[in-house]
């Protein structure tokens, strides 16, 4: 159980296209998810916080104008990442959050490893 | 400041040896601790969680440690295998902080035959 899936897996891109990835729980419902970034040999950062029909909630320093997300349902949480420069390629993960008592888990999807050209 | 510090940043061990990584963390207030093994390319995946109250925890070959008073952890890998080569994190969890976790950096382990 608790099984969260990205799609794609990986795609390349020319510059200035935007590039939609989206974030599914498999199994179970998720009124959070998180969008994350990582550069190689470095941990994962917080970009927003996603809640299921509202705005998402974004890092200081990450542009919610490049970085649209969507979370339109318990189940679906999408990040498109809009006019896309080289600097954007990256290995982007998301996770989708189960609170169970006071312990809340982040279950995280296998990334999109994004290249911009 | 909320941080996770890990050592070593990296360690090389050959196949079948046991190894030990580090986890300190200033974290208040402290829910729960969690070790990931993330693989190249790929999501982390969780491996053990303890929570304050908890100072062991074991899944199959991995046995992870808690001292709630120091605020270390650790994480004992027995009997490497090849397929243990990885990326190791230690993520800590605050109370009421909307899900939000502390990520160390990570401690990148190889494997050798």
């Amino acid at each position: 159980g608790a099984v969260v899936s990205q799609h794609p897996s990986w795609v390349i891109c020319k510059s200035g296209t935007s590039v939609k990835i989206e974030c599914r729980s498999l199994d179970f419902q998720a009124t959070t998810m998180f969008w994350y970034r990582q550069f190689p040999k470095q941990s994962l950062m917080l970009m927003a916080t996603s809640n299921e029909g509202s705005k998402a909630t974004y890092e200081q320093g990450v542009e919610k104008d490049k970085f649209l997300i969507n979370h339109a349902s318990l189940t679906l949480s999408t990040l498109t990442v809009t006019s896309a420069h080289p600097e954007d390629s990256s290995f982007y993960i998301c996770s989708a959050m189960v609170a169970s008592g006071t312990i809340e888990t982040q279950y995280f999807g296998p990334g999109t490893r994004l290249l911009v050209l | 400041k909320n941080q996770v510090e890990q050592s070593p940043q990296s360690l090389i061990i050959l196949e079948g040896k046991n190894c030990t990584l580090q986890c300190n963390y200033t974290v208040s207030p402290f829910s729960n601790l969690r070790w990931y093994k993330q693989d190249t390319g790929r999501g982390p995946v969780s491996l053990t969680i303890m929570t304050f109250s908890e100072n062991t925890k074991s899944n199959g070959r991995y046995t992870a440690t808690l001292d709630a008073d120091t605020k270390q952890s650790s994480l004992h890998i027995t009997a490497s295998q090849l397929s243990d080569s990885a990326s190791y994190i230690c993520v800590v969890s605050r109370y009421n902080q909307g899900g939000k976790l502390i990520f160390g950096q990570g401690t990148e382990l190889s494997v050798k035959p």
